[in-house]
């Protein structure tokens, strides 16, 4: 079954960092790009960071360029998103999901989510 | 970065057809089509269908998808109570490569 469990979410301060984990099972994790998506409280979804299978392609969207950073281990299976600088409004479930056709945009699966809470 | 726009609410009938609308530009819902994602309370998001109207399996054949110039459409026939959840359209956006979502329409079955 593929499979992927987000963790690492938690309270932090404004201004502090955290480093979220998506580990990957169920298919051979190098050969995929995948993505961070995070959903704040009560609202839609928004794109994150893209990162291609090899990582030599890395896209970040405006609202976190700068400040968050995207990984990937394939050895370990593993997708991992660096947040520094983190700002109330960063405050969001956080989800992996995997590109299933190399090229293209639609995501599947997507993981359960990691909440992040920003705040004092 | 901008988003595509999707109606906030759409309400239908039991067993009515709903049709789903996202509308975005050349760039983006014009260029690569649009996929359609269903999100019930407390879940995550699940796709429905991609590049315009390819369903993954186990994707109800209740649910089709269609695409005219920018405009993504998701229509779905014979409603059910679970059909009631919150339906987002995305697609890649060339000109920002950046990928874009729709507000979301909360889809309520009456």
């Amino acid at each position: 079954e593929v499979q992927l469990v987000e963790s690492g979410g938690g309270l932090v301060q404004p201004g502090g960092s955290l480093r979220l984990s998506c580990a990957a099972s169920g298919f051979t994790f190098s050969s995929y790009s995948m993505n961070w998506v995070r959903q704040a409280p009560g609202k839609g979804l928004e794109w994150v960071s893209y990162i291609s299978s090899s990582s030599s392609t890395i896209y970040y969207a405006d609202s976190v360029k700068g400040r968050f950073t995207i990984s990937r281990d394939n050895a370990k299976n593993s997708l991992y998103l660096q947040m520094n600088s983190l700002r109330a409004e960063d405050t969001a479930v956080y989800y992996c999901a995997r590109v299933p056709v190399a090229g293209t945009s639609w995501f599947d699966p997507w993981g359960q989510g990691t909440l992040v809470t920003v705040s004092s | 970065q901008a988003g595509l726009t999707q109606p906030p609410s759409v309400s239908k009938g039991l067993r009515q057809t709903a049709t789903l609308t996202c509308t975005g530009n050349s760039n983006n819902v014009g260029n690569q089509g649009a996929a359609w994602l269903q999100q019930h309370q407390g879940h995550p998001p699940k796709l429905l269908s991609y590049r315009n109207n390819n369903r993954p399996s186990g994707i109800s054949e209740r649910l089709s998808a269609s695409r005219s110039g920018n405009t993504a459409s998701l229509t779905i026939t014979g409603l059910q109570p679970e059909d009631e959840a919150d339906y987002y359209c995305s697609a890649w956006d060339s000109s920002l490569s950046a990928l874009v979502f729709g507000g979301g329409t909360k889809l309520t079955v009456l």
